[in-house]
């Protein structure tokens, strides 16, 4: 089957670190990947995607790379502020039909001033 | 405009009533969703639907029904509540192999 599994926190950073949070995978198939952050009493929301190896999604100053070879999709950000504080969450869907969203447990990410 | 609406937000009952949750997505999407999120924030999906097929989770009790007036609605119709069936349960929709939008969440409280 799918699975996600991606590091458990919570998180705690102070404002201006770098983050990393580590998401791995396993698929029957080629997935596309996705990140998802939820603020708190809110839905999710897609952060950013990739749908093939090697490729990067972006947004908001978050990063991850689609690496095939080590079937991982680990999310990146340079210099993360309070705002950020949320819970992440790693996610892949394969391409046909309806399979939906397999996620990882989420990590919550608190960001210190 | 809300992409993906779903009502109620929050909903209340006692165990042994039967509730529905409603969702309407204006995205033009063909499949929809639902999501259950526990306690610990794990998110699970229950169904989706779009015009060919119902896929079910296998773990998802009999109690639980989808009902899909229309292509822009999936509706959640909930028999015989349980304390157990307390979580946040999330409507999504998308095209196929593309990133779900996800609704508000309705938090269901059974007492």
């Amino acid at each position: 089957g799918n699975s996600v599994t991606q590091m458990e926190g919570p998180v705690t950073l102070s404002e201006e670190a770098f983050l990393t949070i580590n998401c791995t995978y396993t698929a029957t198939g080629y997935p596309s990947l996705f990140w998802y952050v939820q603020y708190p009493g809110e839905g999710l929301q897609l952060l950013l995607k990739a749908t093939k190896a090697d490729d990067k999604g972006s947004n908001k100053g978050f990063e991850a790379t689609y690496r095939k070879e080590t079937t991982s999709f680990h999310l990146e950000k340079g210099s993360v502020q309070v705002s950020d504080s949320a819970v992440y969450f790693c996610a892949l869907t394969l391409r046909r039909g309806a399979d939906g969203l397999t996620f990882g447990k989420g990590t919550h990410l608190i960001i210190q001033p | 405009d809300t992409a993906v609406s779903q009502t109620p937000k929050y909903l209340v009952t006692q165990m042994g009533n039967d509730k529905s949750i409603k969702c309407e997505q204006n995205l033009g999407h063909d499949t929809m969703y639902w999501y259950k999120q526990d306690s610990k924030k794990f998110l699970k999906i229950m169904f989706s639907y779009n015009n060919k097929e119902l896929i079910i989770n296998e773990t998802v009790p009999n109690r639980f029904s989808p009902k899909s007036p229309d292509k822009a609605h999936l509706n959640l119709h909930i028999n015989s509540l349980e304390l157990g069936d307390s979580a946040v349960y999330f409507c999504a929709s998308s095209q196929e192999g593309g990133g779900a939008f996800f609704g508000q969440g309705t938090r269901l409280t059974v007492v």
